[in-house]
């Protein structure tokens, strides 16, 4: 079955505590990127990456890592988190094509608290 | 600033009535998806635009994009209780293989 997984799906930590949200997708897509979603701004874009070894900031890039050493791998890092990151996460994946539009596929989101 | 507005950001209807909502953008679409959320749950993919004009439609849900490309609007006929859930319209506004922006969300309630 096509998917993306995301691991924890809920993740309760405290202020500092390093931590990783993994993402990973069996479509062979190129294109991976993780977002936060928080009531009343909606989604937004956290980092992005085109393809492997290649990463771009979003929106709100500050305070999180990515890395893409794998195709089907893209984990989320925050090396130290903050209370204002208690967000729901969605990782997503498409296939990229040129100058074509491609759905992209969401992972279930992770729910994190910073206390 | 918010390159896509969505409208209205809630919408409550009685159950069996029609809805639309709104994806509005100052910039030509290139790619217009329209995506369902369960409240605190992932996304759904419901249908994809790309040209202007275009319309498709799935069971009860018809979305259109229009003929400028700056506009999509998502219109369900009879609503049902199955049909409540944030709808979130996202869109690529740059030519190319560029990531999505997407709107704030609408969120919908249907009542018995």
């Amino acid at each position: 079955e096509a998917q993306v997984t995301q691991n924890p799906r809920y993740l309760i930590t405290v202020t500092g505590k390093k931590l990783t949200v993994t993402c990973s997708q069996n479509m062979n897509h190129e294109y991976m990127s993780w977002y936060r979603q928080d009531p009343g701004l909606g989604l937004r874009q956290i980092y992005y990456s085109m393809n492997v070894e290649v990463t771009d900031k979003g929106d709100v890039p500050e305070g999180y890592k990515v890395s893409r050493k794998e195709k089907r791998n893209f984990p989320l890092i925050l090396e130290s988190p903050s209370p204002n990151q208690t967000s729901l996460y969605f990782c997503a994946s498409s296939l990229i094509g040129t100058g074509s539009s491609y759905e992209q596929y969401f992972g279930p989101g992770t729910r994190l608290t910073v206390t | 600033s918010q390159e896509l507005e969505q409208s209205p950001q809630s919408l409550i209807v009685q159950e069996g009535k029609n809805l639309t909502i709104n994806c509005t953008s100052s910039k030509t679409l290139y790619g217009l998806y329209w995506y369902k959320q369960k409240y605190g749950e992932g996304l759904i993919f419901l249908m994809m635009l790309q040209k202007g004009g275009e319309e498709k439609s799935h069971e009860k849900i018809t979305a259109k994009l229009d003929e400028k490309k700056q506009q999509s609007s998502l219109h369900i006929t009879a609503s049902q209780p199955s049909h409540a859930g944030i709808y979130l319209c996202g869109a690529d506004i740059v030519s190319g293989n560029t990531p999505l922006v997407f709107g704030k969300g609408t969120r919908l309630s249907v009542i018995a």
